[in-house]
């Protein structure tokens, strides 16, 4: 059972590179999101999506990018790395409706840097 | 707006003592759920919990138990005889009816030592 599955786990930038975290899921969820996650700060909503060709903007999505063209992926890209960007990246998943509804799973995180 | 509150930032128990992890919301909105979830030191976020506000009973699994009062507007979180194993940080999450967006505290680390 894969699950929600991000690629890199680890990546190192310099400022003004751009870059696109990968996410996938298999449990045929219709809503996905990308959180980022620094110390003192809880996890803090990026982009989501609740359906293909659907996306939004979250709480910061300031320099982030997001696109959801089929229903398993939704990458993330960067735009132009800042060093604000430094972070660890969640992509999560789950069902709108039905059973187990609301109940994020959650990638095993992309841990960023950028120099 | 949406906002979750969690005012310990670390707590440190020994192993065996009872801990509760305070957690307070706000939000205007009367269909929410609240969620809760755990992230040992190995990183993954586990779901815990899930609770709508239509349903104000306490709930117990294991050692673990939840406390929800809406006068109050708090979800807390018991852990009773605490492990080592349940060394972590654990977070609090608020969403609204539709599931669009989640708000999630800054976390509480909780150190449960031998």
């Amino acid at each position: 059972n894969a699950g929600v599955t991000q690629t890199p786990k680890f990546q190192v930038l310099k400022t003004g590179q751009s870059m696109t975290l990968q996410c996938a899921q298999d449990m045929n969820h219709e809503y996905m999101s990308w959180y980022r996650q620094d110390p003192g700060m809880g996890l803090r909503l990026i982009h989501y999506s609740v359906g293909a060709g659907i996306t939004d903007q979250g709480e910061v999505p300031n320099g982030y990018n997001v696109s959801r063209s089929t229903t398993e992926d939704f990458p993330l890209r960067l735009l132009s790395a800042a060093p604000s960007q430094t972070s660890v990246y969640f992509c999560a998943s789950t069902r709108r409706q039905g059973r187990n509804t609301g109940e994020l799973f959650f990638g095993e995180g992309s841990r960023l840097t950028v120099l | 707006a949406q906002k979750v509150t969690q005012a310990q930032t670390e707590i440190s128990v020994v192993e065996k003592e009872d801990v509760t992890l305070d957690c307070v919301y706000e939000t205007r909105d009367t269909t929410y759920y609240l969620f809760w979830y755990k992230q040992p030191p190995s990183g993954e976020l586990v779901f815990l919990i899930r609770r709508n506000s239509f349903d104000e009973q306490n709930e117990i699994s294991g050692r673990y138990s939840w406390n929800f009062q809406k006068s109050t507007s708090s979800f807390n979180f018991t852990i009773t005889a605490s492990q080592v194993v349940d060394s972590a940080v654990y977070f609090c999450a608020l969403s609204l009816y539709n599931f669009n967006k989640f708000y999630f505290g800054s976390g509480t680390k909780l150190n449960v030592k031998p």
